[in-house]
């Protein structure tokens, strides 16, 4: 069954300590993968779209890297306002491509 | 930017009411989306649709419809609401694969 898996569910780190949270998946064809944050009571927010193993984005303080069974989303020197949760997102060649595959998220706290 | 807009934030409906969630796009964009957001079992899709007037089921249908009679629009319908449709109600749009969200509806059904 296709899936997509994220690991930790939670998180919690001190202002400036740097980590990685990580998506993997299983899918026959990965069409794109996705990296969304959210806030509280808000919609999730696009981050990145990664395409092939090897491949890798940055934006301030985070970078998303893939590889063909996981991705990481590497948090460099975080503070208080990364705290979020993070989903991932697997789009497969297969599958109609409008559906995504979502996992269920990392809770980050950034505690100051 | 990007605006999607929805139009409650917060909503309590009694089961068995007609409920309509309303979602608004500015950017013209063909696809829409409607999901619903559940601790521990996270963003699964309800209906899209990819044009006016067209739509397609997602993977939890059941109890749900559709209408988008303006590209811009995408309403979605709980014909009879039943409690277990309590949920945080998120629309979003797209051009390419990238999704622009709503600040979604959160919805109790008593």
């Amino acid at each position: 069954e296709d899936q997509v898996t994220q690991s930790p569910e939670a998180l919690r780190l001190q202002e400036g300590e740097s980590s990685s949270l990580n998506c993997s998946y299983t899918v026959s064809g990965l069409r794109g993968l996705f990296w969304y944050r959210q806030d509280p009571g808000k919609g999730p927010e696009f981050l990145f779209t990664l395409y092939s193993a090897g491949e890798e984005k940055e934006k301030e303080r985070l970078k998303a890297t893939l590889t063909k069974k996981e991705s990481f989303l590497h948090i460099t020197a975080p503070k208080p306002e990364d705290s979020a949760t993070y989903l991932c997102a697997v789009q497969e060649i297969a599958g109609n491509n409008r559906k995504l595959i979502w996992g269920l998220g990392t809770s980050l706290a950034v505690n100051p | 930017d990007v605006k999607v807009t929805q139009s409650s934030r917060y909503l309590v409906k009694r089961t068995g009411e007609k409920v309509f969630l309303e979602c608004v796009q500015d950017m013209d964009h063909e696809n829409m989306f409607w999901y619903r957001q559940d601790p521990g079992l996270g963003l699964r899709l309800i209906y899209f649709s990819y044009d006016v007037k067209m739509k397609e089921k997602g993977d939890i249908p059941e109890g749900y419809s559709v209408s988008r009679e303006k590209k811009e629009r995408f309403s979605l319908i709980l014909e009879s609401a039943s409690t277990n449709q309590t949920s945080m109600y998120l629309c979003a749009s797209s051009l390419g694969r990238r999704k622009y969200f709503g600040p979604g509806t959160r919805l109790l059904v008593l």
